[in-house]
């Protein structure tokens, strides 16, 4: 139980395009999903935590124009990268976290690369 | 604020080898503790956790003991395999609260 799923896998878009990514809860109901970015060879970097039906709240130094999230559904929640440039090029990961519990699930991840 | 510390890598050992990698943390209260494991081009994998101070988690042979006094939360594993291979994660949270994560140390195991 308790799986997360991504959707792409892997994107490339060209410059100045939106790219919308998809995390999903597949067998629970997460009302609260976060989103994470990583750079090569590097750790995790919490981008946003988005609760069900309301604002996401954005990490300081994460743009919120640029990096729209929406958690429409308690299974669903969506990052929009707007404008996407070579600099946003990297590996995003989400996870989604049960009611009243502090383990997270981690999604297997999303690669876009902006040419 | 609350973090976490990892034993700088990468780390290469020989198949059958003795497995440390050093997690320390600073945190506020009791958190919970957690390795991860994350294969090249995945997700990341719960490996193991542990909620209270003497707590031990284990899983697929790999151990590590919640330990409140030395705020550590080292992994260990008696004799690794070159499926081993992968970047390991050490994490906390307090409940509810957002996970904090280590720097990673990627783990080599040559046959």
């Amino acid at each position: 139980g308790a799986v997360v799923s991504q959707h792409p896998s892997w994107v490339i878009c060209k410059s100045g395009t939106s790219v919308k990514i998809e995390c999903r809860s597949l067998d629970f109901q997460a009302t609260t999903m976060f989103w994470y970015r990583q750079f090569p060879k590097q750790s995790l970097m919490l981008m946003a935590t988005s609760n069900e039906g309301s604002k996401a709240t954005y990490e300081q130094g994460v743009e919120k124009d640029k990096f729209l999230i929406n958690h429409a559904s308690l299974t669903l929640s969506t990052l929009t990268v707007t404008s996407a440039h070579p600099e946003d090029s990297s590996f995003y990961i989400c996870s989604a976290r049960l009611e009243s519990s502090y383990e997270q699930y981690f999604g297997p991840g999303t690669r876009l690369t902006v040419t | 604020g609350d973090s976490v510390t990892q034993m700088e890598g990468p780390v290469t050992l020989s198949e059958e080898a003795f497995l440390t990698i050093n997690c320390t943390y600073t945190a506020t209260g009791y958190p919970s503790l957690f390795w991860y494991v994350q294969y090249p081009g995945e997700g990341l994998q719960l490996l193991l956790k542990a909620t209270k101070a003497d707590d031990k988690g284990s899983n697929k042979g790999f151990e590590a003991t919640y330990r409140k006094e030395t705020t550590s939360f080292h992994l260990e594993k008696g004799s690794v395999q070159v499926s081993d291979s992968a970047v390991y994660f050490c994490a906390l949270t307090h409940q509810l609260d957002d996970m904090r994560f280590g720097a990673g140390t990627r783990l080599t195991v040559k046959p």
